[in-house]
């Protein structure tokens, strides 16, 4: 199976919170990793959190990490359609912490 | 800061046929990567390289791709004879990572878009 998996969309309502979940199953990974892509552009790195974490906030974005069943979402407060991306989930491990990806949630926000 | 430099930005070819991509990383950074990102798939790491030296080419596949970056800054990723599957993004990304260091933020090109008829 996929070493990252996420489910492929979530449509939620403007105002709303979105949460993106996504599961790994390298117990080695040090860093957890969320991008975000826009249509025809490159991927931008959203936040990450380190393995010994089990929560980041940053602004409108919080990341919980449940490090003993391998599960990391990304929760999104006050979703705008500006948000409307593509967010890919990563785990880094290793000596050089490259992220292997998920196949990303499509994130569609309606009014 | 400029951002990973990437061009062409689209490709029209057909099988068979040659194509190069050239990545100019940020500044200082010593680690480059080229990703294959084929639609609806998350990007998958093709090669590494640290300044001129490759760290990782597992996932290359070297019958058609090759890839150099003769002087450690900028690379070309070549693909010849392309493919009706090798049709993806080809994403160029780099880092200040270097071995022994911890943490890796990688940043992202905009992509080479490559539609092989």
């Amino acid at each position: 199976g996929e070493d990252v998996e996420q489910s492929l969309f979530l449509s939620v309502r403007e105002g709303d919170s979105s949460v993106i979940n996504c599961t790994y199953t390298d117990s080695s990974s040090t860093y957890l990793y969320w991008y975000k892509q826009e249509p025809g552009a490159g991927l931008q790195l959203l936040t990450y959190i380190f393995s010994n974490m089990d929560m980041k906030q940053d602004q409108r974005l919080t990341v919980l990490l449940n490090k003993k069943d391998k599960h990391l979402s990304l929760r999104i407060a006050d979703t705008q359609t500006g948000d409307s991306a593509i967010y890919f989930c990563a785990e880094g491990s290793g000596g050089s912490y490259i992220p292997t990806f998920g196949r990303g949630t499509s994130l569609i926000v309606h009014p | 800061e400029a951002g990973v430099a990437q061009s062409p930005r689209y490709k029209i070819i057909e099988k068979r046929q040659s194509v190069a991509f050239w990545c100019n990383p940020i500044s200082g950074h010593a680690t480059l990567y080229w990703y294959q990102q084929i639609l609806g798939q998350g990007p998958k790491l093709l090669i590494q390289f640290q300044n001129n030296g490759v760290v990782d080419d597992s996932q290359l596949p070297k019958d058609r791709f090759s890839a150099e970056r003769l002087k450690g800054v900028d690379s070309t990723l070549k693909i010849q004879p392309a493919k009706l599957e090798d049709s993806a993004v080809y994403l160029c990304a780099s880092s200040l990572w270097e071995s022994g260091t911890s943490g890796n933020t990688i940043y992202f090109g905009e992509g080479s878009w490559l539609t092989v008829v």
